[in-house]
């Protein structure tokens, strides 16, 4: 699997948007970017994942740069619930995900 | 999405003493699933991959015989931590593969153990 790297925190003003940024410069064709959260002593949460076009639902919007070496997630309107270490994973398909640090997301009123 | 739960939610336990995790598939079959194990301020670390009707495979480091895993049916897989001693004090995650569609992954609550 690809390697990302996330910056280790970021802050948010409340219905604000949050965008997190990840690095995935040596992603190869056939893997997806997906995202997950944890909110503390809770199990993962799945958000999102795309290949190669922006993704959206009812969570949140994924952007991929034309050259897939980037990413963001974007929450739209932040709330306090939104609160959590995001993880972006890179893997093909069918393969477990291994999780990294991630970035701890807080969201302040 | 789908759900996957878990049970117990929390468990505390003597040393020495057993414990059976459940984690189940609610709304669609698994043919996979996954154990991970978390501690506090890391991230998670999976301990092994369960398939249907196989027997699992332990990651590097991940005793087989301590921790026991049965993948009996497609909704549910079991973790027992056999002999159960402080250090295995942990929070417990399962992981079940929608192996159809757009094959991601869902997770579970998670188990806390504490062992006394």
């Amino acid at each position: 699997d690809a390697k990302t790297t996330q910056p280790t925190s970021m802050d948010c003003a409340e219905g604000r948007a949050a965008n997190l940024p990840c690095n995935h410069s040596t992603i190869s064709g056939n893997e997806y970017v997906y995202w997950y959260r944890q909110i503390h002593s809770q199990g993962p949460q799945y958000i999102i994942h795309g290949l190669k076009n922006n993704e959206t639902n009812e969570m949140a919007s994924l952007i991929i740069t034309e050259d897939r070496k980037s990413s963001t997630l974007i929450l739209p309107h932040a709330t306090l619930r939104d609160t959590a270490v995001y993880y972006c994973i890179v893997r093909v398909a069918g393969y477990i995900p291994t999780f990294g640090r991630g970035t701890s997301l807080i969201v302040h009123p | 999405g789908a759900v996957v739960s878990q049970h117990p939610s929390w468990v505390i336990c003597k040393s020495g003493t057993s414990v059976k995790i459940e984690c189940r598939s609610l709304d669609f079959q698994a043919t996979t699933m996954f154990w991970y194990r978390q501690f506090p301020k890391q991230s998670l670390m999976l301990m092994a991959t369960s398939n249907e009707g196989s027997k699992a495979t332990y990651e590097q480091g991940v005793e087989k015989d301590k921790f026991l895993i049965n993948h009996a049916s497609l909704t549910l897989s079991t973790l027992t931590v056999t002999s159960a001693h402080p250090e295995d004090s942990s929070f417990y995650i399962c992981s079940a593969r929608d192996g159809q569609g757009t094959d991601t992954q869902y997770f579970g609550p998670g188990t806390r153990l504490t062992v006394l």
